[in-house]
């Protein structure tokens, strides 16, 4: 299995700062169709994980412009340019590159 | 708009079968450019992937649980099924189903989910 290894698994941040969250798979996520498997998902408090990024850098839908998506290979980043109350949760990062989908530990984001 | 519905029972013996049902809406299951998952999260803890049962039927499985496991469709009822057999106390989780679906260019996975279903497996 591929495993995603997330850092931090918590940050705490200000609103209007910016956060960072580090993803990192134990295998390339890039296929031989030339695009990378990664997703970003956030699961609020007591709902259901939301697709946020797909492809490394795709925002999904209605997903705000302050959220983006960077890297290649095994290396990745979740930034978030200026954090507002409402991105409280745990963001998880997926591979879809293989069978089984595995995702990273979580990053539990808190507002200072 | 698309939306997932878990159901099925909330409390499940030790040794026996866990059965739930995702109604589909908004959708076809039987639509080729989606496939239609089942992913379980115990509490306090992260995201563990089941299987997927494909648009023409096919499935795939997580080997930690291939041997207990399978995925079914009801297409006339535009829904699908999880079996899960031999349950113990670390089956107890919210299980979810979910969609795959390509929109042409990229697969958007899961980008829809039911709102989950908490299963206690217990005697």
């Amino acid at each position: 299995d591929i495993v995603m290894t997330q850092t931090p698994l918590s940050l705490s941040v200000t609103p209007g700062q910016p956060a960072s969250i580090s993803c990192k798979s134990s295998q390339s996520l890039l296929y031989s169709d030339g695009q990378t498997y990664l997703y970003w998902y956030l699961q609020k408090p007591g709902q259901p994980p939301q697709l946020l990024i797909y492809g490394v850098f795709n925002r999904f839908s209605g997903v705000p412009d302050r959220f983006s998506g960077s890297g290649s290979g095994t290396d990745f980043t979740l930034e978030i340019s200026r954090v507002e109350p409402e991105d409280v949760g745990i963001y998880y990062c997926m591979q879809s590159i293989q069978v089984p989908r595995t995702f990273g530990q979580g990053t539990k984001l808190e507002i200072e | 708009q698309v939306q997932l519905q878990e159901s099925g029972p909330g409390l499940v013996k030790p040794s026996q079968t866990l059965s739930l049902t995702c109604t589909v809406s908004g959708d076809s299951i039987r639509r080729g450019r989606d496939n239609w998952s089942w992913i379980r999260q115990p509490a306090g803890r992260g995201l563990e992937w089941i299987g997927r049962l494909y648009a023409g039927g096919n499935t795939d499985y997580n080997p930690s649980v291939k041997s207990r496991v399978s995925i079914s469709a009801d297409t006339a009822n535009n829904r699908f099924s999880l079996k899960m057999s031999s349950v113990t106390a670390a089956d107890t989780a919210v299980y979810y189903c979910a969609r795959e679906h390509s929109n042409g260019q990229h697969w958007l996975v899961f980008d829809y989910w039911g709102q989950g279903t908490l299963v206690s497996v217990s005697s």
